[in-house]
């Protein structure tokens, strides 16, 4: 596609249900990464993947996080039983070479 | 650890005024830089970048760059704000673990008055 697609763009979540985040990065890239952003702070990250493979997923804040990208193109990143802690914009970024990441417009996650 | 330090979570300028928003970093070794801006309800876009060569980088929309290694500096001008510069603008350094993981600021939001 033209850029990184991300589904939904807002979700509103009651505590404790579980969430699925989509994205649809650059194709051809080969990493995809999943970064959270709070309200007022700059993006953090979470999770990356080369083609199909997780490779770090040092930044995911607990076990209720868990992303996945079976095919090497479309990644999803769920989150289990959601917590008002949990509300935020999550970010995913594609990129294959050149040190620049493309990102998508993010879907902004509200727990209630 | 790699990490970004931006001076001020805001910034307020006329239109027509210099624009100088700062990022120190912090890096044991010669760093990736980036700016990025975050227009309300919108992903992060790529401004300008620092790799190797230049110091003095020119990006998107009439900003630029000065890398300063001896300042451990990267800060972010342009000569004459506009109405349409206003957003959340975000410096960002790659943490150099053999990918590109981004590490980001906590942002510095430029209002722009008329």
């Amino acid at each position: 596609g033209a850029g990184v697609s991300q589904s939904p763009r807002y979700k509103v979540a009651k505590r404790g249900q579980d969430v699925a985040l989509r994205c649809d990065p650059i194709s051809g890239h080969v990493s995809l990464f999943w970064y959270q952003q709070a309200l007022g702070q700059g993006p953090e990250f979470l999770t990356y993947f080369q083609n199909e493979a997780q490779l770090d997923k040092s930044g995911l804040p607990s076990d209720r996080f868990f992303a996945e990208r079976p095919e090497g193109s479309v990644s999803t990143l769920k989150i289990q039983r959601t917590q008002q802690e949990d509300s935020a914009v999550y970010l995913c970024a594609s990129t294959n070479s050149g040190a620049e990441a493309f990102f998508g417009q993010g879907t902004r996650l509200t727990v209630v | 650890a790699q990490s970004v330090t931006q001076l001020g979570s805001h910034l307020s300028v006329s239109e027509g005024a210099l624009v100088l928003l700062r990022c120190n970093y912090s890096s044991s070794v010669p760093p990736y830089l980036f700016w990025y801006v975050q227009y309300p309800n919108q992903g992060l876009q790529l401004l300008l970048k620092y790799t190797t060569g230049a110091t003095l980088v020119k990006g998107i929309n009439g900003f630029e760059a000065e890398f300063k290694k001896s300042e451990t500096s990267f800060h972010l001008t342009k000569p004459s704000a506009h109405m349409s510069d206003a957003a959340e603008y975000f410096c960002a350094v790659i943490q150099n673990t053999g990918f590109q993981k981004l590490v980001f600021g906590t942002g510095t939001r430029l209002l722009v008055s008329p």
